[in-house]
């Protein structure tokens, strides 16, 4: 069965540092993989996609995030962080042989970026 | 996403009572999707649809039921609401026509408590 997983419950950054949010998946096939993020008493809005192509891809926001096939992860970065990226993110998979849309999600991280 | 909403974005009930959550969007995307948030659970699907007269059940359907009253009109009903049921609630919409690998659109969630 395909599944998410976020091993960091929170991650804590001092503003313009580097960041990094943490995401493992396990599917059948290439997954498709998504990054979004929750700000408060928002909904989600979506950061960026893998598909298929080059691993890092660029997203909203100045993020981005490496695919690596052989780990099986899908983490996110950005290499300036800002005091307003703190939110909870989600990473989520779709199985690619599914024809439903359906993503399941991580579990959640909070990102905390200190002044 | 201002496109995609919800009402009511906050509800206090008592047990046993019947409650519905009402989506509406105006992206014209066919597909739609109602999921819950839990802390530290990530977002589960309770339900989803392809179009009116496609509904399917996603992970969690028990205890929910749902209906498609138009394209752009996804309504999520507890029939005798228990206090498990207490969550934050997303509807989500998609597009199916450009392939299957398109993120999905996320309203501003109710938050429901059951007492």
């Amino acid at each position: 069965a395909q599944s998410v997983a976020q091993p960091e419950d929170q991650v804590n950054v001092a503003e313009g540092n580097p960041l990094t949010v943490k995401c493992t998946y396990s599917v059948s096939g290439n997954p498709y993989l998504f990054w979004y993020v929750q700000y408060p008493n928002r909904g989600l809005q979506f950061l960026l996609k893998y598909i298929t192509g080059d691993n890092l891809v660029k997203g909203s926001y100045g993020f981005e995030a490496e695919f690596n096939k052989s780990q099986t992860s899908f983490h996110l970065k950005k290499p300036s962080a800002l005091v307003s990226d703190s939110a909870l993110y989600f990473c989520a998979v779709r199985e690619p042989a599914s024809n439903t849309g359906k993503l399941i999600f991580g579990q959640g991280t909070t990102l905390q970026v200190k002044p | 996403d201002a496109d995609v909403t919800q009402t009511p974005r906050n509800r206090i009930t008592k047990t046993g009572k019947r409650i519905m959550l009402e989506c509406s969007q105006t992206k014209g995307h066919d597909r739609m999707y109602w999921y819950r948030q839990d802390p530290g659970l990530g977002l589960r699907l309770i339900y989803y649809s392809f179009d009116v007269k496609d509904i399917n059940k996603g992970e969690i359907s028990d205890g929910y039921s749902v209906s498609r009253q138009a394209q752009a009109k996804f309504s999520l009903s507890l029939e005798s609401a228990i206090p498990n049921q207490t969550a934050l609630y997303f509807c989500a919409t998609s597009e199916m026509r450009t392939g299957l690998y398109n993120e999905q659109f996320f309203g501003p969630g109710t938050r429901l408590t059951v007492l």
